[in-house]
C-alpha cells in the first residue's frame, strides 16, 4: 500500500560534518511534507516543512529538498552537533491526513 | 515547550482495564490529533478532531474511543486493555483541519501507557 519510508533506520555522522537524511513517499498527489525531531523521552518537534511547489528551502542549519520526480525527500543538517542526536521523521500530508514513515535514528560521533 | 499538554506522563495499568488519557492543545488550536508509538510500529494515527467533530480516523481500534469537548479538549479511552496496547500516545493540535502550510501539527510528550 502507500506509504512514506525511509532509506536508512541508522545513520551515524562525526561531529562537524553534515548529515543527510533520506525519505521515500509514494503517492504522487502529497502537498505537504514535514520534517520532525524526535529526542529521546520527548514528542515530535517541527524542524522544517515544504510544499509540493517548490524544490529545496532552508532554515537554520536545515535544508530540505524535494524531488518529486523521484518521489523523494531530503534533510540536510550542517555541522553536526551532539544535540542533533535524534530520531528524525518525514511526514507527508495528504489533504487532512499526516502519514510518518519509522524514523532514522541519528548517532553522533565525537 | 510545544503548548500541548498531555497528562498523565506515565500510567501503568493491568490487562481488562479502561485508562484515559487527556490533553489541551495549544492556545487557539480547533484540531487535536492523537497518535500511537510503539517500538515496532512508528507513529501510528489513530484519530482527528476539528472543533468537537471527528474529522478523521487512522487505525484505532474499536476498544478505543475519543471525544473533544467544546473547550477544545480531548480525551483517549483505551478499555480493554491488551499487552499490545502498551505504547507511547502523543496528542498533537494544530490551528486548521489539515496539515497544509500554515497548519503545522504540534505535538504534546506524550503518555507512557504500560499494561502489566
Amino acid at each position: 500500500g502507500e506509504s512514506v519510508g525511509l532509506h536508512l533506520p541508522t545513520l551515524s555522522v562525526q561531529e562537524g560534518d553534515n548529515s543527510i537524511i533520506n525519505c521515500a513517499y509514494s503517492n504522487s498527489a502529497s502537498d505537504y511534507f514535514i520534517w520532525y525531531k524526535q529526542e529521546s523521552g520527548k514528542g515530535p518537534q517541527f524542524i522544517i516543512d515544504i510544499r509540493s511547489n517548490m524544490d529545496k528551502r532552508q532554515g537554520q542549519r536545515v535544508t530540505v529538498l524535494l524531488n518529486k520526480t523521484v518521489k523523494h525527500l531530503s534533510l540536510q543538517i550542517a555541522a553536526t552537533q551532539p544535540g542533533d542526536s535524534a530520531v528524525y521523521f518525514c511526514a507527508e500530508i495528504r489533504g487532512d491526513k499526516i502519514i510518518f514513515g519509522k524514523g532514522t535514528r541519528l548517532h553522533i560521533l565525537p | 515547550d510545544s503548548g500541548v499538554t498531555q497528562t498523565p506522563k506515565h500510567l501503568i495499568t493491568a490487562t481488562g482495564q479502561r485508562v484515559t488519557l487527556r490533553c489541551s492543545p495549544r492556545s487557539g488550536d480547533l484540531s487535536v490529533y492523537w497518535y500511537q508509538q510503539s517500538l515496532d510500529q512508528g507513529l501510528q494515527f489513530l484519530i482527528q478532531y476539528y472543533n468537537g467533530e471527528e474529522r478523521a480516523k487512522g487505525n484505532i481500534l474499536e476498544r478505543f474511543s475519543a471525544q473533544q469537548f467544546p473547550d477544545l479538549h480531548s480525551e483517549l479511552n483505551l478499555s480493554s486493555l491488551e499487552l499490545g496496547d502498551s505504547a507511547l500516545y502523543f496528542c498533537a493540535s494544530s490551528v486548521g483541519g489539515g496539515g497544509t502550510g500554515g497548519n503545522t501539527i504540534y505535538f504534546g510528550e506524550g503518555s507512557w501507557l504500560t499494561v502489566v
